[in-house]
């Protein structure tokens, strides 16, 4: 059983689509984020939600835009996609006591073309 | 803000050999948390270990043992009896201790190689 899942795990897309990724996680935490790595390897927060609550809104352009139906998924949408989109997206989820630390999905690299 | 640093870009090593990874970070915090993450070509992001900031014993993890001090706010990874499949991109995180939703702040990576 996988513990924080997203989809798609690749994702070519053109220049200018809106497109969306999802991520599910089954451990029952209160917390869900998402983070940016780029093409250099470094790991970014954009955004983090408790109990479908935004908490964490990091300097993001307004073409993304999350939303969690539950706290269980937190899906991440991208409008108007640009090159520059181009990384590795993580899901992550945590419990109210953060010292375990994350649980991270398996990523999706999206690819603008 | 916290910063993490990680000066050692690249690290090659033999199999069966010691390793040591370097980190420092910088914080006005006297509670908080550090980790290192693995991520090896597949992609996924693995803890290795983590180190409470109010422990004075470095945590250890089998083969993986920290280098914790608070003072000089280091936190180096040691890497036992190297083997290839730890092999991977290695990355050290902080994360202030909060009642849950804190961020973790990850330093720039260090990219190890064990050869055979």
């Amino acid at each position: 059983d996988t513990a924080v899942s997203q989809t798609p795990k690749y994702l070519v897309t053109q220049m200018g689509n809106d497109k969306s990724i999802k991520c599910e996680q089954n451990l029952g935490h209160d917390t869900m984020y998402w983070y940016k790595q780029d093409s250099k390897k470094f790991l970014k927060i954009m955004f983090s939600y408790n109990n479908k609550e935004l908490i964490i809104n990091e300097t993001v352009p307004n073409r993304f835009s999350p939303k969690s139906p539950d706290k269980a998924h937190l899906n991440l949408h991208i409008n108007s996609l640009e090159l520059g989109d181009s990384a590795v997206y993580f899901c992550a989820s945590s419990p109210r006591t953060s010292n375990s630390g994350y649980t991270f999905g398996s990523g999706t690299r999206l690819t603008v073309v | 803000a916290q910063t993490v640093t990680q000066s050692q870009p690249e690290m090659s090593v033999q199999e069966a050999e010691t390793v040591t990874l370097s980190c420092t970070y910088d914080t006005s915090e006297n509670n908080y948390y550090l980790f290192w993450y693995k991520q090896p070509p597949s992609r996924q992001m693995i803890l290795v270990i983590r180190q409470e900031a109010y422990k004075q014993q470095n945590a250890t993890e089998n083969r993986f043992s920290v280098n914790f001090q608070k003072a000089a706010k280091s936190f180096s990874l040691k890497i036992s009896d190297s083997q290839l499949g730890d092999t991977a991109m290695y990355f050290c995180a902080f994360m202030k201790r909060n009642f849950g939703n804190e961020k973790l702040t990850f330093g720039t990576g260090t990219r190890l190689t064990i050869i055979p």
